[in-house]
């Protein structure tokens, strides 16, 4: 089955600057990957998604990278301010395409 | 616009009781159902998931069960509660057909064991 590992596990950035946060997942059949944010006690909530046939999407601050030859993918955030201080998920869809492996998560503190 | 909603918020039960969470959404039809397990400080897991009433599919050997008595409503239940069983229960849901699509999640249940 799938498996999605990712990296770093926590990550402090000074506000302003950027924070990049890499999957990687082991099924090739995997055909789309979201990113989540989630912030304490709440549900995770989708910030950007990328399918199989894009190498890069963009909205506003937040872009993802796909890779699909070496199985990984990159959520990367610019100018970074205290409230995108939370948990990030990545995850990836399995190979009948409805269910989620999710990553392990990365805490991102954001300092002022 | 859809909603989803998860009730209790909160929930402190002993060692050996029975658990019921219930999960509705509203403003979809024949949606994909999910329950999700989140332990603290870590990733979420996948525990069941149904594509239509009556239609259970289980991730993983647990002590738990899930029902789905009607198209928008999901129960995860269990009758003797574990120690390990405590975390943060989430539940989710996305458009049904077999293209993956973003999953909404709910607010979730934290639930304590003692």
């Amino acid at each position: 089955g799938e498996n999605v590992e990712q990296h770093p596990s926590t990550l402090s950035v000074q506000e302003g600057d950027s924070a990049v946060i890499k999957c990687t997942y082991s099924d090739s059949a995997s055909n789309y990957f979201p990113w989540y944010k989630q912030e304490l006690g709440k549900g995770p909530q989708l910030i950007i998604d990328i399918r199989s046939n894009v190498g890069e999407k963009k909205d506003q601050r937040i872009a993802v990278t796909l890779n699909k030859t070496a199985k990984h993918f990159s959520l990367h955030i610019t100018e970074t301010q205290p409230e995108d201080s939370a948990v990030y998920f990545c995850a990836a869809s399995g190979s009948y395409g409805q269910n989620f492996v999710f990553g392990p998560g990365t805490r991102l503190s954001v300092l002022p | 616009s859809q909603t989803i909603h998860q009730w209790p918020a909160t929930l402190v039960q002993p060692v050996g009781s029975p658990l019921s969470l219930e999960c509705t959404v509203e403003g979809t039809s024949n949606p994909n159902l999910y329950w999700y397990r989140q332990a603290a400080g870590r990733g979420l897991q996948l525990l069941f998931y149904s594509v239509g009433i009556g239609q259970i599919s289980s991730e993983v050997p647990q002590n738990l069960s899930a029902s789905r008595p009607q198209d928008r409503q999901f129960i995860l239940s269990s009758k003797k509660l574990l120690l390990s069983d405590s975390g943060f229960y989430l539940c989710a849901w996305s458009r049904e057909g077999g293209r993956a699509h973003e999953q909404f999640f709910g607010p979730g249940t934290r639930l304590t064991v003692l």
